[in-house]
């Protein structure tokens, strides 16, 4: 039962557009989400976060989107550069501010075309 | 150091053998987590330490993996008795704790462990 789910397994963008990746949760417990970016042989590492009391969150040219009543969350790059050419993992926690048992999503392996 | 460090990087073994992962997380960091990603999934949760406190370990797939944090600090993983879909990398992951946690773990590079 997967709990946090991207259904996009990738997603290929030209460089300079936006990109947007998608996230789906069912726990209405979750109330902060998180945003991982992952390249190849490296750990995960944080991106951008947001609570349940904001729809917004702001980090430069990256831009979290949360929609409760949906449960759906979206992360959105723009302009995209080839570096941002990663797996994105989106993440759910169960109390505000805690990172006990983070539940990840299977990833999107986004690709920036030059 | 600098970041959480993970040995070995990389192991194979035969099925059957036992294996240890070592994890050691930035320093200062009283929460520490294990995490495992098989071929084409998502991060899927093994256990999590606290300080002192009981460790949850309600992500172990079977009694055949176990964990244990000594001091405080180091980790290690010990898998018995592996089998190939054992075959993963094993991410460690560290944080500050609960205590004005904003939910940001910082990982390992992992530790791919092969199961022949």
């Amino acid at each position: 039962d997967q709990q946090v789910k991207q259904n996009s397994p990738s997603l290929s963008v030209q460089e300079g557009r936006i990109s947007i990746l998608n996230c789906d949760y069912t726990n209405s417990m979750f109330d902060y989400f998180l945003w991982y970016k992952k390249y190849p042989a490296e750990g995960p590492t944080f991106l951008i976060s947001i609570s349940s009391i904001k729809d917004k969150n702001e980090d430069g040219r990256f831009t979290v989107f949360l929609n409760k009543s949906a449960k759906h969350l979206s992360l959105h790059i723009v302009p995209s550069q080839p570096g941002d050419s990663a797996v994105y993992f989106c993440a759910a926690s169960g109390r505000s501010g805690s990172a006990r048992q983070l539940t990840f999503g299977s990833g999107t392996q986004l690709t920036v075309l030059p | 150091g600098a970041g959480v460090s993970q040995s070995p990087s990389n192991k194979v073994t035969e099925k059957g053998k036992d294996v240890e992962l070592r994890c050691d997380p930035i320093s200062g960091h009283t929460a520490l987590y294990w995490y495992r990603q098989s071929l084409g999934q998502g991060l899927e949760f093994l256990i999590y330490f606290q300080g002192n406190s009981a460790p949850d370990k309600s992500g172990l797939p079977s009694d055949r993996f176990s964990a244990e944090r000594t001091g405080g600090s180091v980790s290690t993983l010990t898998i018995q008795r592996t089998q190939q879909e054992d075959s993963a990398v094993y991410l460690c992951a560290s944080s500050e704790g609960l205590a004005g946690n904003t939910g940001e773990l910082f990982f390992g590079e992992g530790s791919r462990l092969t199961v022949l």
